[in-house]
């Protein structure tokens, strides 16, 4: 399995401001998926971000909202844009077809 | 939309007891896997099953694939406080190996 990192572990931002979290993996992978999980709640797919194309994004979310980068095989960022005190989650990123998760980012939106 | 339906959604239980989490959707899928979530951590994978009717066994957990591909179950034997955390399943469909998840069964095992 990979080893995945992601910064920040935790933030409290202001309403109006964006936030970018990245995500770092200590191997080559060419599936990577951003995750979002709400207080109390299960995972919801964001958008999948595979290296060489446009990020995919699922239902309800939009690329003005959660513009997503992925310049290489082992990084991505995920920037929440304008947040409101709705976007306070965790925030996770995945890898590979199984699906290895990140320790999460933590965002409290004020 | 595929759903996956995930019982109970809470379970407290005693250390020693034997306890089954069951995972059931309309929906085929080409896979299932399984996670536990601690507090303030990732889901860590488990164990994913790709054939119906398929049994895998970790330790003291036990996974079944339905045969119609369509639900799952988490049997644990002699829980232990350490097992406590959320479970979450997630199936696969297609190709593009996106997942989607149930809302997770939380497991307290009390000493």
């Amino acid at each position: 399995s990979a080893v995945i990192s992601q910064k920040p572990s935790r933030d409290i931002c202001q309403r109006g401001t964006s936030l970018t979290i990245q995500c770092q993996v200590d191997s080559q992978v060419t599936m990577m998926f951003w995750y979002r999980q709400q207080p109390g709640q299960s995972l919801t797919l964001i958008a999948t971000a595979n290296q060489g194309s446009e990020a995919t994004y699922e239902s309800g979310f939009v690329i003005d909202k959660f513009p997503i980068s992925r310049p290489n095989l082992t990084f991505s960022t995920l920037t929440v844009s304008n947040m409101s005190p709705e976007d306070s989650s965790i925030y996770l990123c995945s890898v590979g077809q199984e699906q290895f998760f990140g320790p999460g980012t933590r965002l409290t939106v004020l | 939309t595929q759903l996956l339906e995930q019982s109970p959604q809470f379970l407290s239980i005693q250390e020693g007891e034997n306890l089954t989490v069951y995972c059931n959707s309309s929906s085929v899928f080409s896979s299932l896997q399984w996670y536990r979530q601690e507090p303030g951590e990732g889901p860590v994978l488990l164990v994913t099953v790709v054939t119906g009717g398929e049994v895998k066994k970790l330790k003291r957990l036990t996974f079944q694939f339905g045969d119609a591909r369509k639900d799952s179950s988490l049997h644990i034997t002699a829980a232990q406080p350490g097992d406590t955390g959320l479970y979450l399943c997630a199936g696969a469909t297609g190709s593009n190996y996106k997942l989607t998840f149930g809302k997770g069964t939380l497991l307290t095992v009390n000493p």
